[in-house]
């Protein structure tokens, strides 16, 4: 069915440390992919997106890493700052069937001072 | 507006009471959406309009809930007879494109809804 998961769902990371965020997803048929970022309190906000037709795309301080033989995807942030805390989501969306994207259950992201 | 705005922010309500919930999208906006966040939990899709049509509806967990956006701009989420599990926040969002989830989203800050 469609799923999109977290394998973590808390990480702790130091100030200035990179990060990597993981997330699994189910469905071959996906082939739109984006990284949300949710404050307390707050919405979601897009981050960054990849499409099916590409394995990695930058941009700033953020990295998304798409590999669709183990229906793998995974954010980077590099020299993380205390404003990145938050709960980020991995979501998918498959062409050509419907509108809507399908959103995993969230990692939070804790910087270590 | 600057950005999805949402209202009301916070919503308390008895049981069996009908609410509504009102979001307007950034100005322009062809698409918007409707999902609903359970405490700790991913946003889950409710419904989507394409300017004034609803092309899926295919989230809304019951026929007690009812989403409207007669002009093509704000929208209204209508919850009749609430029950305690309808307690989540509300989150609407709105995107240009046409292309309904594929173009970038903009979300609002949300609708808690508190169902005593």
């Amino acid at each position: 069915g469609e799923s999109v998961g977290l394998h973590l769902p808390t990480l702790s990371v130091q100030e200035g440390d990179n990060s990597i965020i993981n997330c699994a997803y189910s469905n071959s048929a996906s082939d739109y992919f984006i990284w949300y970022k949710q404050e307390s309190g707050k919405g979601p906000q897009f981050i960054i997106d990849i499409r099916s037709n590409m394995d990695k795309r930058q941009g700033q301080r953020v990295t998304v890493l798409l590999n669709k033989t183990v229906k793998h995807l995974s954010l980077q942030i590099a020299a993380t700052q205390p404003g990145d805390s938050a709960v980020y989501f991995c979501a998918e969306n498959i062409s050509n069937r419907d509108d809507k994207i399908i959103f995993g259950k969230g990692t939070r992201l804790h910087i270590l001072p | 507006g600057a950005g999805v705005s949402q209202s009301p922010r916070y919503k308390v309500a008895k049981r069996g009471q009908d609410v509504a919930l009102r979001c307007d999208p950034i100005s322009g906006h062809v698409s918007l959406f409707w999902y609903q966040q359970a405490l700790g939990q991913g946003p889950e899709f409710l419904t989507y309009f394409q300017n004034e049509a609803q092309l899926d509806k295919s989230g809304l967990p019951s026929d007690r809930f009812f989403a409207e956006r007669p002009e093509g701009s704000v929208s209204t989420l209508k919850i009749q007879r609430t029950q305690q599990e309808d307690s989540a926040v509300y989150l609407c969002a709105s995107s240009q494109s046409g292309q309904g989830a594929r173009g970038e989203l903009f979300f609002g800050e949300g609708s808690r809804l508190t169902v005593l």
